[in-house]
């Protein structure tokens, strides 16, 4: 199966600072079929980013992704305060379907 | 609009077993898969399997093969995944999501606790 590594595990920032999340695939993501989520606790993960680079429905423009192959960033150009929360890359082009560890974006 | 409702807590004894329903309304049923996914407490996001409501084909993580069983009612638009020979490490919120590019509908979460 294909083992995502993210890093770093916990990024501490301030509101309105730059956030660049990594992503990296044991082996290339087919199609690049890969996709980013926000989880809060409580809450359901949230879609932000699908296909490497295409924003989900209602995700503000501050939210970017990139990336092929084996490495992706998701990038979040200016934290506003309810984007403090764990974020996970998914690969969905090979089964089995799996996710990285998690970032915690935390306030600095 | 598009809803995954999932079935409340529960809490069961070591080696029991559990069953979990996720009722979908807003969309054609067996047009999208139906995937389940737990998180521990603590832990991250972890894959367990995919039904196609539209004939019950399924797959399932080789983590949980032999434990694991996903089925689906066309007549009420739920899927179920049962988890069989609990143990503590179980304990999760299970939810189940709809894929389309990522997963972009979410069940609110079952929580279940396998405790003595």
């Amino acid at each position: 199966e294909i083992v995502l590594t993210q890093s770093p595990g916990t990024l501490s920032l301030s509101p309105g600072e730059r956030a660049t999340l990594s992503c990296r695939a044991s082996q290339s993501v087919s199609s690049n079929y890969l996709a980013w989520y926000q989880k809060k606790p409580g809450q359901a993960p949230r879609l932000l980013m699908y296909g490497a680079s295409s924003r989900a429905t209602g995700i503000p423009d501050r939210f970017s992704g990139s990336g092929s192959g084996t490495d992706f960033t998701l990038t979040i150009s200016r934290l506003e305060p309810e984007d403090f929360a764990v974020y996970y890359c998914q690969q969905y082009g090979t089964s089995p379907n799996t996710f990285g560890g998690g970032t915690k974006v935390e306030i600095k | 609009q598009v809803q995954l409702v999932q079935s409340g807590a529960e809490v069961k004894k070591p080696g029991a077993s559990v069953k979990v329903s996720c009722k979908a309304s807003g969309y054609t049923f067996t047009r999208y898969y139906m995937h389940w996914v737990r998180q521990a407490p603590g832990q991250g996001l972890e894959w367990m399997g995919i039904i196609n409501p539209s004939d019950g084909s399924t797959s399932y993580s080789q983590k949980f093969q032999g434990r694991v069983t996903m089925t689906r009612d066309t007549s009420t638009n739920t899927v179920y995944m049962e988890l069989s020979s609990l143990r503590s490490e179980d304990t999760a919120v299970y939810y189940c999501a709809r894929p389309s590019g990522g997963y972009d509908y979410w069940g609110q979460g079952t929580l279940v606790t396998v405790s003595s």
